[in-house]
């Protein structure tokens, strides 16, 4: 099965900085690719995902990248707010499946 | 905004006793999940669900798991006799399309606590 490692595990930058995180999957058939935010006491929210046949994508202050020949992608979140601190899950799943294999997460602390 | 609700927030039994973790996903989504997640480790799939039936589960869901759709609205995930392994968040999802290529909106989860 699938198999998603993700770095750093705990992330910590100041306010106004950028955050980047990243994963890498083992599945060459995996072919979608979100990334959740869970804030304490609440569940995964998607706040971006990408499809592989794509390389990059953005929406406002968050950026999401795909590397498919070196099965790795990357979370970019630029000028950090206090409000951007919590968990950040990446996840891979495979266009046969129904299950996501998550990665084991990202806590981020942004500095004010 | 259409969400899924999960009840209760929080469950404590005891060895051995059975629980029944209660979801109602969102309205016209077609597909149903649970998820888990034991503290500090990754979120694990258990099973999904389809037309009134089970598409595909995990190792983890074994003879003591099973989950139903005993009306229009819920979803159940029903432990027989729980273990203290089996303390966890559980989260429910839910989509519209087939498998997790569309957005799957999550539940806020239920921590599940045995004691």
């Amino acid at each position: 099965g699938e198999n998603v490692e993700q770095h750093p595990s705990t992330l910590s930058v100041q306010e106004g900085d950028s955050a980047v995180i990243k994963c890498t999957y083992s599945d060459s058939a995996s072919n979608y690719f979100p990334w959740y935010k869970q804030e304490l006491g609440k569940g995964p929210q998607l706040i971006i995902d990408i499809r592989s046949n794509v390389g990059e994508k953005k929406d406002q202050r968050i950026a999401v990248t795909l590397n498919k020949t070196a099965k790795h992608f990357s979370l970019h979140i630029t000028e950090t707010q206090p409000e951007d601190s919590a968990v950040y899950f990446c996840a891979a799943i495979g266009n046969t499946g129904n299950q996501f294999y998550f990665g084991t997460g990202t806590s981020l602390t942004v500095i004010p | 905004e259409p969400e899924v609700t999960q009840t209760p927030s929080h469950q404590v039994t005891q060895m051995g006793q059975e629980v029944i973790l209660r979801c109602v996903p969102i309205s016209n989504h077609l597909y149903f999940y649970w998820y888990r997640q034991i503290l500090g480790q990754k979120v694990e799939f258990l099973v999904s669900f389809y037309n009134n039936e089970i598409s595909e589960k995990s190792e983890i869901f074994d003879d003591q798991f099973s989950v139903e759709r005993p009306d229009g609205s819920n979803f159940t995930l029903k432990i027989r006799s729980t273990k203290l392994e089996d303390s966890a968040m559980y989260f429910c999802a839910s989509n519209f399309g087939g498998g997790m290529n569309t957005e799957a909106f999550f539940g806020q989860g239920t921590r599940l606590t045995v004691v």
